[in-house]
Parts: C-alpha cells; sequence; structure tokens
C-alpha cells in the first residue's frame, strides 16, 4: 500500500536558526512530490514540487528552499527562519500520471517561530 | 487568473440539518474537481473527485456535484462526527501538475 511519512509533528523554533523538515513516501515510484504551507483559517498555498530526483519548481519566492536527494525523499529547509514561517506543513504526492485521487497527504507539521 | 473561492468561510449546522457546501471555480481546461476533509491539526483526506459537468459521486451522507461554473457538496442529515473543514481544489490546464485550493469550509454540526 502507498503511505507517506513526514516528521517532526510540531516544532517550535527561535527566529534566525535553520529547518529541516522531511517527508518520505513508500509503495510508489517516482512521484510527484508537493510542499504546501497553510496559515490558520485560510488555504493551502503551493510552496514547490518536483517531479523527479533533483528537479525542484518553486511557487513563491521566500526563505525557503526544497530539495529532492531520493526518488522518494522530499526536504524542506531553511537557513534562518522567520517569524513569517510559522503555519502547518504538509507535504503531499501524486502518482505519476494518475490525476483520479490527487494528492495524498502527510499528517503536517505544525511550525511555531518564536 | 485561475481561481477557486469557497463559500460559506464557516457554516453551523443542528445535527439532522442537511445544507450545500459550494466551491465556485474560474479556470481553463479543467481537468478535475477534488473535495478533501481536513479534521484539526491533521493533513487533508480524499472524498471525492469529478471531472465533468453533470457528473455526481456520493459517500454516505455526503454527495458531491459539478457543474461547468461550480460544485456543490451537498450534506444531508450531518451528524457531529461530520464536524470538519472541507476543502476543494482544481487541476487545470496544462499545469496539470499543480492543483488550486479554496480556503475551505469549516462545519460545525451541534448535537
Amino acid at each position: 500500500s502507498q503511505t507517506i511519512h513526514q516528521w517532526p509533528a510540531t516544532l517550535v523554533q527561535p527566529v534566525g536558526s535553520p529547518l529541516s523538515l522531511e517527508c518520505t513516501v513508500e509503495g510508489t515510484s517516482n512521484p510527484n512530490l508537493y510542499w504546501y504551507r497553510q496559515a490558520a483559517g485560510r488555504g493551502l498555498q503551493l510552496l514547490f514540487y518536483s517531479v523527479g530526483i533533483g528537479q525542484i519548481s518553486s511557487e513563491v519566492p521566500q526563505n525557503l528552499s526544497a530539495s529532492r536527494p531520493q526518488d522518494r525523499q522530499f526536504i524542506l529547509s531553511s537557513k534562518k527562519l522567520l517569524l513569517s514561517d510559522s503555519g502547518f506543513y504538509l507535504c503531499a504526492y501524486t502518482r505519476q500520471g494518475a490525476g483520479s485521487y490527487g494528492y495524498t497527504f502527510g499528517s503536517g507539521t505544525r511550525l511555531t517561530v518564536v | 487568473e485561475d481561481q477557486v473561492t469557497q463559500s460559506p468561510e464557516a457554516l453551523r449546522l443542528q445535527e439532522g440539518e442537511s445544507s450545500s457546501l459550494n466551491c465556485s471555480y474560474t479556470v481553463s481546461g479543467l481537468r478535475g474537481l477534488f473535495w478533501y476533509r481536513q479534521d484539526p491539526g491533521k493533513g487533508p483526506e480524499f472524498l471525492f473527485t469529478l471531472y465533468s459537468a453533470g457528473e455526481e459521486k456520493e459517500k454516505e451522507r455526503l454527495k458531491a456535484t459539478l457543474t461547468k461554473k461550480e460544485s456543490f457538496l451537498h450534506i444531508t442529515a450531518p451528524k457531529p462526527e461530520d464536524s470538519a473543514t472541507y476543502l476543494c481544489a482544481v487541476q487545470a490546464g496544462i499545469s496539470f501538475n499543480k492543483f488550486y485550493f479554496g480556503s475551505g469550509t469549516k462545519l460545525n454540526v451541534k448535537p
């Protein structure tokens, strides 16, 4: 079966500290991978997506970066966090060429920058 | 500009009181419209996919419908466990790898 793992579940980090959130997918090969951010009471904002190893598309210029070092691993990073980086971060995947089920989401990471 | 709008932002219902949530979209080349349910502090969970106007899907007390301009999520005789935020997303145009999300409707069903 296909599953997606995302960690940590919660994170409190000081302003100016680095960030690394990790997401892995099991049970499917060459997935499309996505990072979304959800601010309180608002919709999902697409941050990055990847259609293959080393291929990253950025949707919103900001303090974050993403990398895909392996086929089913997607990492969200920052060198120096800002207060505005606080939010709920979601990793998601879709199977290549399979639009029927849309996204499958991870359980999310609640990031609070203090 | 492609856009997805959900209404109302919040909806309070009594248990058993049926209602509908709306998702209107202005996109070119709709490929699919998706409904998700999101519980507090969790990732969205897939409910339905609709591909063409006139299509309908049902699951328990939920029924999703699609027209050329909008989709409705009908909730029949809701129960408190149906309380959640319902999100719709649209897959459209040449950007087939990207989905456009509405801001969601927060549903609260009182016993």
